[in-house]
């Protein structure tokens, strides 16, 4: 099974800074990634596929890169709707596995 | 309007089985793959389990941990995906969801998911 390593679990942020979340694969999955957001009580909503691909209607400042093993998902300028929980997918082969998650919460 | 609702919940004893169902409306179910995804309360997401559309032959996946105990299928018919866990375990109590994955760029992808349904195992 293909291990996804996500980091950090949690991070302190300020309105207006510059976030960044990376996922690491075990092993190489090309860019068979997506980056999904949760708000309590709410089911997930994807923001990026393929790595980089912006979800329709999804805001520019969220923006994802990476291929092979390592990937990262950065929010160019925090807003106050973004504070939630994001979580990495590999969707290279299966099981299909999630990191851990990174929750980020208000400074 | 693409919409996947979920239901079929409810609290169970550790052994016993439960049907949770997924009504999909707004697209062709034929033509997409539905997977199941939980969320353990308080923890993180966890892939459950994949059924294929119907050019792949409605083939399935699971993860290791409901392999054997849980089984996919569908009813075309009433546009309708089930998940049957049989054996539950405590470790199974969790909000399950149904996610649409959408063929983009090489793999599929969760495109839209349902509001969930909570699954209780307990004596």
């Amino acid at each position: 099974d293909i291990q996804m390593t996500q980091s950090p679990s949690s991070l302190s942020a300020s309105v207006g800074d510059r976030v960044t979340i990376t996922c690491r694969a075990s092993q190489g999955i090309r860019n068979d990634l997506g980056w999904y957001q949760q708000k309590p009580g709410k089911a997930p909503k994807r923001l990026i596929y393929a790595a980089s691909n912006l979800q329709s209607g999804v805001p520019s400042r969220f923006s994802g890169s990476g291929s092979g093993t390592q990937f990262t998902l950065t929010i160019s300028s925090l807003q106050p709707e973004d504070f939630a929980t994001y979580y990495c997918l590999q969707h290279n082969s299966h099981p299909l596995t999630f990191g851990g998650g990174t929750k980020v919460e208000i400074k | 309007e693409v919409q996947l609702v979920e239901s079929g919940g409810g609290l169970v004893q550790p052994g016993g089985s439960l049907r949770l169902s997924c009504a999909a409306s707004g697209f062709t179910l034929s033509d997409h793959y539905l997977d199941w995804v939980r969320q353990a309360p308080g923890k993180g997401l966890e892939w459950v389990g994949r059924t294929r559309n119907k050019a792949n032959s409605y083939t399935t996946e699971y993860a290791a941990s409901v392999k054997g105990r849980f089984t996919l299928s569908r009813d075309e018919s009433k546009n309708s995906v089930y998940l049957q866990m049989n054996g539950l375990r405590t470790e199974d109590t969790a909000i399950y969801y149904c996610a649409r994955a959408s063929y983009a760029s090489g793999s599929y992808y969760f495109d839209y998911w349902g509001q969930g349904t909570l699954v209780t195992v307990s004596s």
